[in-house]
């Protein structure tokens, strides 16, 4: 386990539709990354939040935006689906000094 | 940006044999870690390694900075090690925090 918590683990939804995506970070860490990957391909880059600011930007569509909270929480909204952004979307939490990244168990989003 | 290679892209093994897998970075980094992707998806840390070696049971690693490459040595491989490993890079990005490049990975099948 590595503490990073993430929901839902598997979501099936229509084109069309928006959906939401939440991580809670390791107890401590103030960075939250969001990775995509689509099947059997590596880990793209989205978005990184450094205690509640975003700080890095990578292939993240318009389509998609991202926010972390107060709390540290950070959620993943989705819209506009397509079958193409079926994937497995990852959180990852970083503590500040040695940067290390910790994965969440990921959430499985199938567009149908 | 930062370029990352691992090689071999494939590997099939007997159980018990022995491999290396290599990870070939393009610039100095500050970070590098592996991971091992389970078949069921799942983001598995193994090592945290900006520089020396590390062993964690039959799982090893070297960095060697100063010449942009990492190892993985899986020694006595069992079929659990199958699945797909990936070296990230990391170095610190001009909003002060850190920035990862993923390799495309090397997919281990180990038979039985």
């Amino acid at each position: 386990d590595s503490g990073v918590t993430q929901t839902p683990k598997h979501l099936i939804t229509a084109t069309g539709q928006r959906v939401t995506l939440r991580c809670s970070p390791r107890s401590g860490d103030l960075s939250v990354y969001w990775y995509q990957q689509s099947l059997d391909q590596g880990l793209q880059f989205l978005i990184q939040y450094y205690n509640g600011e975003e700080r890095a930007k990578g292939n993240i569509l318009e389509r998609f935006s991202a926010q972390q909270f107060p709390d540290l929480h950070s959620e993943l909204n989705l819209s506009s689906l397509e079958l193409g952004d079926s994937a497995l979307y990852f959180c990852a939490s970083s503590p500040e000094y040695t940067g290390e990244l910790f994965f969440g168990e990921g959430s499985r989003l199938t567009v149908l | 940006g930062i370029q990352v290679e691992q090689s071999p892209p494939d590997l099939i093994l007997q159980e018990g044999a022995n491999s290396t897998l290599r990870c070939n970075f393009s610039d100095s980094v500050n970070n590098l870690q592996w991971f091992h992707q389970n078949p069921w998806g799942q983001l598995i840390n193994l090592f945290y390694i900006p520089s020396g070696t590390k062993q964690n049971g039959r799982l090893s690693a070297t960095t060697v900075a100063t010449e942009r490459y990492s190892l993985l040595y899986i020694s006595s491989s069992q079929t659990t090690d199958s699945g797909v490993y990936f070296c990230a890079v990391g170095g610190v990005s001009t909003s002060g925090t850190y920035k990862y490049i993923f390799g495309t990975g090397t997919r281990l099948k180990v038979l039985a």
